[in-house]
């Protein structure tokens, strides 16, 4: 079945520094894929998305590149700041849609000041 | 502010208690979802609800019980709880329709402790 494997936390960076959290997928056809970020207390809310290969979503400095050929979504972020501390969710959904969500285990980061 | 609002957002209750979760989402969706969510565990699904009707039951015991009265609302009814139920419950909902892309959008939870 689809599956999403993130690189294990906790990640602990200082302010400015460059982000990537890694995120690879197994899934049949073409997926849509998605990153989401969970504030400390907070319920997910959408980071940013891209539905098909060679996209790339991108939303408050974040972005990520939808590759098809590493069936990757890394995320990055060229300098962090304090405020980007959270935990971050790669999904993805298959050609069933947003029922079928299949989220990867999260990766919690902190940036220190 | 997502469109997708939980209530109460922290509830203690006993494990003889009834209580009771809702959910309201102001964006026009027609799927709903229940999803759980504990310490050092990935994110579970719960139960999925399109126009109204229950499509997934993710093996959830019956001590939580969903209602979805419209598309619009969505309930987790819970009674004789156990401790370990004690998690971050979060209500989001989607578009219905077919293929990928659709985005689920989460309400900020509601925190459950059970005693």
């Amino acid at each position: 079945g689809d599956s999403v494997t993130q690189m294990e936390g906790p990640v602990t960076l200082s302010e400015e520094a460059f982000l990537t959290i890694n995120c690879t997928y197994t899934a049949t056809g073409y997926p849509s894929l998605f990153w989401y970020v969970q504030y400390p207390g907070e319920g997910l809310q959408l980071l940013l998305k891209a539905t098909k290969a060679d996209d790339k979503g991108s939303n408050k400095g974040f972005e990520a590149t939808y590759r098809k050929e590493t069936t990757s979504f890394h995320l990055e972020k060229g300098s962090v700041q304090v405020s980007d501390s959270a935990v971050y969710f790669c999904a993805l959904s298959g050609t069933q849609g947003a029922q079928k969500l299949v989220f990867g285990q999260g990766t919690r980061l902190t940036i220190n000041p | 502010e997502t469109g997708v609002t939980q209530t109460p957002r922290h509830l203690v209750m006993g494990m003889t208690n009834k209580k009771s979760l809702k959910c309201e989402q102001h964006l026009g969706h027609n799927a709903m979802y229940w999803y759980k969510q504990s310490a050092k565990k990935p994110l579970e699904l719960m139960f999925v609800y399109n126009f109204k009707e229950q499509t997934e039951n993710n093996s959830v015991p019956s001590r939580f019980s969903p209602e979805c009265p419209n598309s619009s609302h969505l309930f987790l009814h819970l009674h004789t709880l156990q401790p370990e139920d004690s998690a971050l419950y979060l209500c989001a909902s989607s578009q219905d329709s077919p293929g990928a892309g659709n985005t689920i959008y989460f309400g900020e939870g509601s925190w459950l402790t059970v005693v």
